[in-house]
C-alpha cells in the first residue's frame, strides 16, 4: 500500500490564480481530512469528509473548496490564491467504524504552497 | 472552541537521558482522545501515542509514555532513553468526533 499520497510536492503561485491540490489513498478510508500548517504552528483542519459525496467544514474553510465523489480521492481546491494561504498542506485519512470511534489518522508528506 | 497550549517551544535532551514535554488543553467535555504527533524534518506526522479521556490509566508505547491528569487538563509525554532519532518537531492534539486541535509544538533537540 502506498497509503497517502498528495501531489504536488511544492507549487508556487500567484495571486489570485488557482489550483487543486491533490490526495489519494489506498487504505479504503471512510474518512479524510485537509488540514494546513503555518510556520511555526500546528495543523488546522480546513475540511474533511466522512464518505464519499459527503464533506464538512473545519476550523478554517475560508478560500478552499473540496468535493469527494470517489472513496480514494478528496482534491482540495483553492480558486482565487492569496499570500495568507501560503502553508503546507496536509492530507489525511482515517478508518471509523462507529461514530464514537477515534481512529488514527494517517497522514501524507504535505504540499508546500507558496503565493506570491 | 477547544484550545492546546504547549508552553515549550524547544526544549533539549541528551541522547540516553529522560525528556518530558508538557501540553495542556482547555475544554468542557468529558469524552475526547488526546494525542501525541512527531513531525521529523520530512515533515510526515507520525502518530506517537493516543490516550482516551475516559480511561485513568496512562498510556504507554515502548520509550514514550504520558502523564494525564483530566482534572488539570495536562497531557504531557515522557520519552525515556533519548536516541538521535527522536529528534523532530512534537504536537499535541485534540479530538472530539470531527474537530481535531492541534498545539504549536515543541522542538525536540537530541544531543549526542
Amino acid at each position: 500500500n502506498a497509503g497517502v499520497t498528495q501531489t504536488p510536492k511544492f507549487r508556487i503561485l500567484k495571486i489570485g490564480q488557482s489550483m487543486t491540490l491533490q490526495c489519494t489513498q489506498d487504505m479504503n478510508h471512510n474518512y479524510m481530512y485537509w488540514y494546513r500548517q503555518d510556520p511555526g504552528m500546528g495543523l488546522k483542519l480546513i475540511y474533511y469528509s466522512v464518505g464519499a459525496g459527503i464533506t464538512d467544514k473545519g476550523e478554517v474553510p475560508n478560500g478552499y473548496n473540496v468535493s469527494r465523489s470517489t472513496t480514494e480521492d478528496f482534491p482540495l481546491r483553492l480558486e482565487l490564491a492569496a499570500p495568507s494561504q501560503t502553508s503546507v498542506y496536509f492530507c489525511a485519512s482515517s478508518l471509523k467504524t462507529s461514530y464514537k470511534a477515534q481512529e488514527t489518522q494517517y497522514f501524507g508528506p504535505g504540499t508546500r504552497l507558496l503565493v506570491l | 472552541a477547544q484550545t492546546v497550549t504547549q508552553s515549550q517551544p524547544e526544549m533539549s535532551v541528551q541522547e540516553a537521558e529522560t525528556v518530558t514535554l508538557s501540553c495542556t488543553y482547555d475544554t468542557s467535555e468529558s469524552d475526547y482522545y488526546l494525542f501525541w504527533y512527531k513531525q521529523p524534518p520530512s515533515r510526515q506526522m507520525i502518530l506517537v501515542i493516543r490516550q482516551e479521556a475516559y480511561k485513568q490509566q496512562n498510556a504507554t508505547e515502548n520509550r514514550f509514555s504520558v502523564n494525564f491528569q483530566k482534572a488539570a487538563k495536562s497531557f504531557s509525554l515522557k520519552i525515556s532513553d533519548s536516541q538521535l532519532g527522536d529528534a523532530a518537531m512534537y504536537f499535541c492534539a485534540y479530538r472530539r468526533t470531527n474537530d481535531m486541535r492541534f498545539g504549536a509544538g515543541t522542538r525536540l533537540t537530541v544531543k549526542p
